[in-house]
């Protein structure tokens, strides 16, 4: 059963400084590993979406990286700003199975 | 990009209510529909995946009595708590899948039984 974790499940760094989220899954079928943005409250904002065949996906400040073979991912945010402040969830969909599964998400604090 | 919108984006209901919850694709065709569940501090759970004309496919532990899933068009799927509890007060979010098997989310529905 694919399971998802993200560490750590909380953050806080002081504004201007970079940082990674990690995201680990316990089965390497995966189709495809997402990563969204969910505000307070709020629906998914989806960031960068990285296909089993690539390695690193680039949206503006925002790199994620993908390593099929260990099971692993992580979120790159450069220049952290107050309103990056939000949770970042990590999700992967499994080859031949529509469902995506979610890890439980790190919420980030970036201060002012 | 594709829009999935969701209806109502709040509701609070009194135990013993039913409360129905309309996810609509806006600018494609949704073959299939997803509905999630999330309660605070917690991930987004799938509750059920429905196929446009077919009854939905419910997760080990998903009561489908208690949550009914229409999905009668390529555009809309409906989510219906039946007899709310406290319990079920939690955050819905519905995607949608057309052709292309991408999911696209809808911006949720929180949903408070008093």
């Amino acid at each position: 059963k694919q399971e998802v974790t993200q560490i750590p499940a909380a953050l806080s760094v002081p504004e201007g400084e970079n940082l990674v989220l990690n995201c680990s899954f316990t089965d390497s079928a995966i189709y495809n590993l997402q990563w969204f943005r969910q505000d307070p409250g709020k629906g998914l904002t989806s960031l960068l979406l990285i296909q089993s065949s690539q390695r690193e996906q680039t949206s503006g400040r925002l790199n994620a990286s993908l390593d099929k073979s260990s099971g692993r991912s992580t979120l790159y945010i450069a220049a952290s700003q107050p309103g990056d402040s939000a949770t970042y969830l990590c999700a992967v969909r499994e080859v031949g199975d529509d469902k995506i599964i979610f890890g439980k998400g790190t919420r980030l604090h970036i201060l002012p | 990009g594709a829009v999935v919108s969701q209806h109502p984006s709040w509701v609070i209901c009194k135990s013993g209510t039913s409360v129905k919850i309309e996810c609509r694709s806006l600018d494609f065709q949704a073959t299939t529909m997803f509905w999630y569940r999330q309660f605070p501090k917690q991930s987004l759970m799938l509750m059920a995946t429905s196929n446009e004309g077919s009854k939905a496919t419910y997760e080990q532990g998903v009561e489908k009595d208690k949550f009914l899933i229409n999905h009668a068009s390529l555009t809309l799927s409906t989510l219906t708590v039946t007899s709310a509890h406290p319990e079920d007060s939690s955050f819905y979010i519905c995607s949608g899948a057309g052709y292309s098997y991408e999911q696209y989310f809808g911006p949720g529905t929180r949903l408070t039984v008093t």
